[in-house]
């Protein structure tokens, strides 16, 4: 079982480059997220898309876009990468509705030089 | 921004003992609570949710939730070196969204 894909797994940018990170579910879950994890501060909530066709942002979306591409993608593109921004990066997916638990990718690994 | 707050530990125990983690929060219009188990250099995985007031266990965990007091708890029966790891605790409310805490760090000693 697949659950939710994330690719790349690591990447090294210099700064001001851009790219693309994508996430996959096949669990047919509606909801989907983007978080960002950096040593003492636990998850940070970048993007989410509660259904296909919506997104809003999180607690940290600066320097992030998103696209709800169809039910099984949603990526994240960094437009100019900052140093700032060397993070890990978790996708993460769950059922429509509130209060329902989120299952989770294993991870892009991001270095911003 | 709701607040979840978590004793960030190392918490070490010794093999076979009980871990005890707490979280608190702030957020009284809170519904759902969850506990994510994330070893060193992987992702977190979902390992306990509850929903209502009291105790629920499943296997060798168990999920304590007090809204009046705002807190929800997780312990460890039988601790394995296995369990060493980082705790997260998450919360959920009617915005789809989780907030987490920044997660206990559990050692189990041999």
């Amino acid at each position: 079982n697949a659950g939710v894909t994330q690719t790349p797994k690591f990447q090294v940018l210099k700064t001001g480059q851009s790219m693309t990170l994508q996430c996959a579910q096949d669990m047919n879950h509606n909801s989907m997220y983007w978080y960002r994890q950096d040593p003492g501060m636990g998850l940070r909530l970048i993007y989410y898309s509660a259904s296909e066709g919506t997104t809003d942002k999180g607690e940290v979306p600066n320097g992030y876009n998103v696209s709800r591409l169809n039910k099984r993608e949603f990526s994240l593109r960094l437009e100019s990468a900052a140093p700032s921004q060397t993070s890990v990066y978790f996708c993460a997916s769950s059922d429509l509705g509130s209060n329902q638990p989120q299952h989770f990718g294993d991870g892009t690994r991001l270095s911003i030089l | 921004q709701k607040e979840v707050e978590q004793n960030s530990g190392p918490l070490s125990v010794p093999e076979g003992a009980i871990a005890s983690l707490n979280c608190t929060y702030s957020d009284r219009g809170s519904q759902s609570f969850f506990w994510y188990r994330q070893y060193s250099g992987k992702s977190p995985e979902l390992i306990m949710f509850i929903y209502s007031n009291g105790d629920k266990e499943d296997g060798r965990f168990t999920a304590q939730l007090n809204k009046a007091s705002q807190y929800v708890s997780l312990l460890i029966r039988d601790s394995q070196p296995s369990d060493s790891a980082t705790y997260l605790c998450a919360l959920g409310s009617n915005d789809y969204k989780l907030s987490f805490g920044a997660g206990t760090t559990v050692t189990v000693r041999a």
